[in-house]
């Protein structure tokens, strides 16, 4: 069965520090895969897409994802965090078969000053 | 372009009631999704409309049912409502293609 998996509820890291939020997969087939961000109260937000070629790629404030197939994963990154990045973020993993998406547990993404 | 628009935004009902839900897509956008998420089920899959017609739907019983207008607009209602209705209700719009969804602020509904 498909499915997607986010090992980490919780993520503490300081302002001006790196990130790196993890996501793996579980699908038989070539994945599409999304990084969504929602802030409280908020629907998703899309930050970035993966359907096929580059393995890196590229989001919107400064997100990236790289997706390893060896690994089934794609993990999100983003050099330095903001204050404002604060929030929860989902890894999506598409069914064609339906038209709709499978949510990881999201992880809760707290910064420190 | 405009989002997607989700109304109302808070709602609160009692046990045994029924409510319905509106979500208007972006325009141009010809699927529309719904998702529940709850802190213990987190984001989980309701049904999918395109043109008029719910091509899948989740696992969730009978009492959650939509459907879609030919402006691709979308209602979602849930009868008999019970305490574990309430939840955060998304809708998403779509062209129908390769997943790329737009979501919109969610419907805050509260059972009480």
């Amino acid at each position: 069965a498909q499915s997607v998996t986010q090992p980490d509820i919780h993520i503490t890291v300081s302002e001006g520090a790196s990130l790196e939020l993890r996501c793996n997969y579980s699908y038989g087939a070539t994945p599409y895969l999304f990084w969504y961000v929602q802030s409280p109260g908020q629907g998703l937000q899309l930050l970035l897409k993966y359907f096929s070629g580059d393995t890196l790629v590229q989001g919107i404030k400064g997100f990236e994802a790289e997706f390893k197939r060896s690994q089934s994963s794609f993990n999100l990154r983003k050099p330095s965090v903001h204050w404002s990045d604060a929030a929860e973020y989902f890894c999506a993993l598409y069914l064609n078969a339906g038209n709709m998406l499978t949510f990881g547990g999201g992880t809760r993404l707290m910064v420190k000053p | 372009k405009a989002g997607v628009t989700q109304t109302p935004r808070y709602l609160i009902k009692t046990r045994g009631q029924q409510v319905t839900l509106s979500c208007s897509p972006i325009s141009g956008h010809r699927s529309v999704s719904w998702y529940q998420q709850t802190p213990g089920q987190g984001l989980q899959f309701l049904f999918e409309y395109f043109s008029e017609t719910q091509r899948n739907k989740g696992n969730f019983p009978g009492r959650f049912s939509g459907r879609q207008f030919s402006n691709s607009r979308s209602e979602m209602n849930v009868s008999t409502l019970e305490l574990g209705d309430s939840a955060l209700y998304l809708c998403a719009s779509s062209l129908g293609g390769r997943g790329e969804q737009y979501f919109g602020p969610g419907t805050r509904l509260t059972v009480t």
